[in-house]
């Protein structure tokens, strides 16, 4: 079965601190690549996905992410982070070709703590 | 808003007692789908569905559970002889392309 990880559970920044989490999944066909956000007490957000392409992903709020095939990770980052940015993040990955996405495969999450 | 409507949003039942939760999908999104997801994890694949047509199902999804999506619009999610382990919060999804819109989810607590 397919398997995502999310090495880091709990990571803690100051504002402006630089931020990287890790995503690592195991399958070794085409995948789809997504990063989602919780913030407190609301639904899970879309920050950005991977299809084809340019390897290094933008999304919204200033987030990139980076797909590096050989390595099988899709790692988020951000220059620099914000109070607002306090959330848990989660790793997904789909398999297969096309454009309809069937089952996506998530990992445990990553909570975020921006102190200000 | 992202327009995924699920009800109830919290639900505390018996031991032993069926509840139903209800999916409401963004109106133009052909394809829905249930999740699962407790604390200090992922959500989890329950099913999906294109259409009224339930094209994936997770072993997770036990013979306590039933979806359905009869004209291709709500779903339903039914859990009969609730267990403690099934204590979760229930997530709805709709998509169209390839995007997936979650819901709010749906807590239950089973007693």
């Amino acid at each position: 079965a397919q398997s995502v990880s999310q090495h880091n559970h709990h990571v803690i920044l100051s504002e402006a601190a630089s931020l990287e989490l890790g995503c690592n999944y195991s399958y070794g066909g085409t995948v789809n690549l997504f990063w989602y956000v919780q913030y407190p007490g609301q639904h899970l957000q879309l920050l950005l996905k991977y299809f084809s392409g340019d390897p290094l992903v933008k999304g919204i709020k200033g987030f990139e992410a980076e797909f590096i095939k050989s390595k099988f990770s899709f790692n988020l980052r951000k220059p620099s982070v914000q109070w607002s940015d306090t959330a848990e993040y989660f790793c997904a990955v789909n398999v297969g070709r096309g454009s309809t996405l069937g089952r996506l495969y998530f990992g445990r999450g990553t909570q975020l703590t921006v102190w200000p | 808003d992202t327009g995924v409507s699920q009800d109830p949003r919290h639900k505390i039942t018996k031991r032993g007692q069926n509840v139903t939760f209800r999916c409401d999908p963004i109106s133009e999104h052909n394809r829905l789908y249930w999740y699962r997801q407790t604390l200090g994890q992922g959500p989890e694949f329950l099913t999906y569905f294109q259409n009224e047509a339930q094209l994936e199902k997770s072993r997770l999804l036990s013979d306590r559970f039933s979806a359905e999506r009869p004209k291709g619009s709500f779903s339903t999610l039914e859990i009969q002889r609730t267990e403690q382990g099934d204590s979760a919060m229930y997530l709805c999804a709709s998509g169209s392309g390839n995007t997936i819109y979650f819901g709010e989810g749906s807590w239950l607590t089973v007693v």
